[in-house]
């Protein structure tokens, strides 16, 4: 299966520090995708890197690709409660994105 | 722009009942999906169309569901008949070009009883 795996399944941190989400995945990808779902709601697009880039920034957020490894990192820099939520990663394979089970990830005050 | 509305919010129904869920996509995006997360499988992709068509099915579970998308403003998933283990979170989303990134409604919650 194309499905990415999420490590680790679940995280819990304090406010303030930086928290690390990992992704491994199994073909080879156009792009990967972050995903973040609050509790109850739908999923908001986080960051797109493509299959040719290696690392990219968005605000507090950092994603490394490492095609060679087939995986990849999200770190959040400098958490808030506002974090607490399921992260996914999401691999594009022939027009469809295949998602990972996701990341809890809980901010504690 | 409103963002990709699904209607309705919440549903409960009885096993054998009809159900049918309604997505309507950001306008300007021209690919649609559906999807279902559950606890036990995930997010899982159902269905998706471009331009109005559907492109790939072959994650529908069953012969009874069924996907339409008689224009662009406008999709439809529909299970009959509904059984318990269809209880789920329904998710709709679009996107500009398949390959970027997608916008998700906020899902129809299915309790089949």
């Amino acid at each position: 299966s194309q499905q990415g795996e999420e490590d680790p399944q679940a995280l819990s941190i304090q406010e303030g520090e930086n928290a690390t989400m990992n992704c491994s995945y199994k073909t080879s990808i156009n792009n990967l995708q972050w995903y973040r779902q609050n509790s109850g709601r739908g999923l908001v697009h986080l960051i797109l890197i493509r299959s040719n880039e290696r690392e990219k920034h968005s605000g507090r957020l950092r994603v490394t690709l490492d095609t060679s490894k087939k995986s990849s990192s999200l770190l959040i820099t400098a958490s808030r409660a506002a974090d607490t939520a399921s992260y996914f990663c999401a691999t594009l394979w022939a027009q469809k994105l295949v998602f990972g089970q996701g990341t809890r990830l809980t901010i504690n005050p | 722009d409103a963002g990709v509305i699904q209607s309705p919010r919440h549903e409960v129904t009885e096993m054998g009942q009809e159900v049918t869920l309604r997505c309507k996509p950001i306008s300007g995006h021209d690919y649609l999906f559906w999807y279902r997360q559950t606890m036990m499988r995930g997010l899982e992709l159902l269905i998706y169309f471009n331009n109005n068509v559907p492109i790939d099915d072959s994650g529908m579970p069953e012969d009874r569901f069924s996907a339409k998308m008689p224009n662009a403003s406008f999709s439809t998933l529909k299970i009959q008949p509904s059984e318990p283990r269809d209880s789920a979170v329904y998710f709709c989303a679009s996107s500009f070009q398949g390959a970027r990134e997608q916008y998700f409604g906020p899902g129809t919650r299915l309790t089949v009883t």
